[in-house]
C-alpha cells in the first residue's frame, strides 16, 4: 500500500529563516502530489501540486517543492520564513489510476519564532 | 459561492448515541469525501462517493455510515458512537475526471465522545 512520511512532527524557524518540510512517499510509479496548509481551527487548504512536467512547483505564500524522482521525495521550502506562516502542513499523494483518493502524511507543525 | 460547507462545528456525544454530520458543496463537484483527523495521524478515509448514488469504503469505515443524498450532499452517520470516535471530522469535495483531482475541504466538525 501506498504511503507518506513527513520526516518530523515539529519543526521550528526563526522569522526570516529558510523553511524545509520533508515529505517522501512509496510508490514505484509518480503519484499526483500534493502539499495543503491548515491554520488553527480550519479546514485544509492547497499550497501546490505537482501532476507532469516541471519538477519545480510553485505555489501560493511564496513555497515552493521540488518532485524528485530518483529520491521518492517532494520537499517543500519556502526561503523566508514570516509569522503568518505559522500552521500545520500536510503532504499528500493520489496515487495512479486510483479515482482520486488521496492519502495524507502525519503532518508537520511548523512553528515561527520572532 | 460557499464552497464546502459542514455541521455542525462542535459536538458532543454520549457513548452509545447517534448522530448525522452534514456536508453540501456548491461547486457541481461530482466526488465528495468523509475523512477524520487525529493528532500524529493526519487524515484518514473513512468514505468516498464517486458520483451520486455510489460510495465506497475507504481506510477507516468501521462505525460509519455515508449517505450521498443528491450531487450536492453527502453526509456522515454514526450509529453508535464511541471514544474512539472522538476527532475532527473533515469533509472535501473533488471534480471527477480533472486530474490531478485536487480536493476542496470543508471547516471541520470537532466531535467529542464522552
Amino acid at each position: 500500500a501506498q504511503s507518506v512520511t513527513q520526516l518530523g512532527s515539529h519543526v521550528s524557524v526563526s522569522e526570516g529563516a529558510l523553511v524545509l518540510l520533508r515529505c517522501n512517499y512509496s510508490s514505484s510509479v509518480p503519484p499526483y502530489l500534493f502539499w495543503y496548509v491548515q491554520y488553527p481551527n480550519q479546514g485544509l487548504q492547497l499550497l501546490l501540486k505537482y501532476t507532469t512536467g516541471a519538477t519545480l512547483v510553485k505555489g501560493i505564500n511564496g513555497f515552493e517543492a521540488e518532485f524528485k524522482k530518483s529520491e521518492t521525495s517532494f520537499h517543500l521550502t519556502k526561503p523566508s520564513a514570516h509569522m503568518s506562516d505559522a500552521a500545520e502542513y500536510f503532504c499528500a499523494v493520489s496515487p495512479y489510476n486510483q479515482g482520486g483518493k488521496l492519502i495524507f502524511g502525519q503532518g508537520t507543525e511548523l512553528s515561527v519564532k520572532p | 459561492n460557499a464552497g464546502v460547507t459542514q455541521t455542525p462545528k462542535f459536538q458532543v456525544l454520549k457513548t452509545g448515541q447517534s448522530m448525522t454530520l452534514q456536508c453540501a458543496q456548491d461547486m457541481n463537484h461530482n466526488s465528495m469525501y468523509w475523512y477524520r483527523q487525529d493528532p500524529g495521524m493526519g487524515l484518514r478515509l473513512i468514505y468516498y462517493s464517486a458520483s451520486e448514488g455510489t460510495t465506497d469504503k475507504g481506510e477507516v469505515p468501521n462505525g460509519y455510515n455515508v449517505s450521498r443524498l443528491n450531487k450536492r450532499e453527502f453526509s456522515l452517520r454514526l450509529e453508535s458512537a464511541a471514544p474512539s470516535q472522538t476527532s475532527v471530522y473533515f469533509c472535501a469535495s473533488s471534480a471527477e475526471g480533472a486530474a490531478p483531482y485536487e480536493q476542496y475541504f470543508g471547516p471541520g466538525t470537532r466531535l467529542t465522545v464522552t
